[in-house]
């Protein structure tokens, strides 16, 4: 069976910082991965999606990046956080498009 | 404005009442999904529907797709504390999965 793991699961961290987030996936093979932000328990904005190893589209502009370096990994990262970026971050796979898609536990990041 | 518009926003209810939340929007979409979410979780995929006017039920949850495939709605009967959650419907617009802003849960014992 499928499962998609995110570390860390809480972070705080000061302005100015940089970030990384990581989601791994287990159990398919070259699935469509996402970048979610939840802010305040609502609805879901997409950040980043991929749909091959290097292949990433960006949604919002933002000081936030992504990039996956192998099949089944999907890295967030920023050079130097804002308060702004404080938020429930998930990462998601699908097999067929953006249909369907399943959700790893989220990160919760406070930027202080 | 949001592509997907969800009602009511919160709801909070007694265990053993009956629901219904609605997601409605003024564009067509291929398919509707609905998710229902945890605190502190990800999002867990509920259904799928594809087909105007199309009816699924999971248990005492009923959902249905508009005949225009321009709205849904979610059903519970005889509600319980277990299915206190956030409950968001997404949709395919342009290649990507759009959520509404939820439909937040409470169900009181």
């Amino acid at each position: 069976s499928q499962t998609i793991h995110q570390w860390p699961a809480t972070l705080v961290q000061p302005v100015g910082s940089p970030l990384s987030l990581e989601c791994t996936v287990e159990g398919t093979s070259n699935p469509n991965l996402y970048w979610y932000r939840q802010a305040a328990g609502r609805g879901l904005q997409l950040l980043f999606y991929s749909v091959g190893i290097g292949q990433i589209s960006s949604e919002v502009p933002q000081n936030l990046s992504a990039s996956r370096p192998q099949d089944r990994q999907f890295i967030l990262s920023s050079k130097k956080l804002l308060l702004s970026d404080s938020g429930f971050y998930l990462c998601a796979w699908s097999v067929i498009g953006p249909y369907e898609q399943y959700f790893g536990p989220g990160t919760r990041l406070t930027v202080t | 404005t949001q592509l997907l518009e969800q009602s009511p926003q919160f709801l909070s209810i007694q265990e053993g009442e009956n629901l219904t939340v609605y997601c409605n929007s003024s564009s067509v979409f291929s398919s509707l999904q609905w998710y229902r979410q945890e605190p502190g979780e990800g999002p867990v995929l509920l259904v799928t529907v594809v087909t105007g006017g199309e009816v699924k039920k999971l248990k005492r949850l009923t959902f249905q797709f508009g005949d225009a495939r321009k709205d849904s709605s979610l059903h519970i009967t005889a509600a319980q504390p277990g299915d206190t959650g956030l409950y968001l419907c997404a949709g395919v617009k342009g290649g990507k999965l759009i959520f509404g802003q939820g439909t937040e849960l409470s169900v009181k014992p």
